[in-house]
């Protein structure tokens, strides 16, 4: 089946710099992508759509200036998390359909942050 | 936002057993599915079924959706200490058309051997 990669799986980082987590399609090309996060004991929430070649949609709520999301090419999107605190600590996880979006999706391991 | 809401929220069954879980969402959808979380780990695609259909049926699996009430409910056969996980349903809204899925609360499942 379809494969979705993200590196690194996990991360640990001190306050205040940038992290930056990949998200790649290992054999299907991907126009869009998505990010979620999820703390510990909840539920996935979607943060954005990455769309390859053109802006990320940010759901309410998420600063699109924090978490930078480049989608340069139909396998790979990126999500950085700038200025990192604690708070952002958390398990990333990305997605991206096969076959449109009438169908499944395949998730990516995920990456842990740790903000110290 | 998270549409969905699923209960139980935990499960705890013997082994042979069979868990039910339920979901209820809130807006007219395309399809839901079901994904499996191992703590700490990805999710696996467990199931989709799709709004015209009612029942889907995949090896212990068995999943109903009746979308007049708007609610799904996964069924694991003859349960497993392998199938001790979270689950979560997922749907996208049919207005939007993005494929950006909704996740429900879940629900931890926990097979005693």
């Amino acid at each position: 089946g379809a494969v979705v990669s993200q590196h690194p799986s996990w991360v640990i980082c001190k306050s205040g710099t940038s992290v930056k987590i990949e998200c790649r399609s290992l054999d299907f090309q991907a126009t869009t992508m998505f990010w979620y996060r999820q703390f510990p004991k909840q539920s996935l929430m979607l943060m954005a759509t990455s769309n390859e070649g053109s802006k990320a949609t940010y759901e309410q709520g998420v600063e699109k200036d924090k978490f930078l999301i480049n989608h340069a090419s139909l396998t790979l999107s990126t999500l950085t998390v700038t200025s990192a605190h604690p708070e952002d600590s958390s398990f990333y996880i990305c997605s991206a359909p096969t076959w449109g979006f009438q169908e499944t999706q395949y998730f990516g391991p995920g990456t842990r942050l740790l903000v110290l | 936002s998270q549409q969905g809401e699923e209960d139980p929220q935990a499960l705890s069954i013997q082994e042979g057993e069979n868990a039910t879980m339920n979901c209820s969402y809130k807006t007219s959808i395309n399809n839901l599915q079901w994904y499996r979380q191992n703590s700490g780990r990805g999710l696996v695609h467990l199931i989709l079924i799709r709004s015209n259909e009612r029942e889907k049926h995949s090896g212990r699996l068995r999943v109903t959706l009746d979308t007049s009430k708007k609610s799904s409910s996964l069924l694991i056969t003859a349960s497993r200490a392998a199938d001790t996980a979270s689950y979560f349903c997922a749907t996208d809204e049919r207005s939007s058309n993005t494929g950006k899925l909704i996740f429900g609360q879940g629900t931890t499942l926990q097979v005693k051997p």
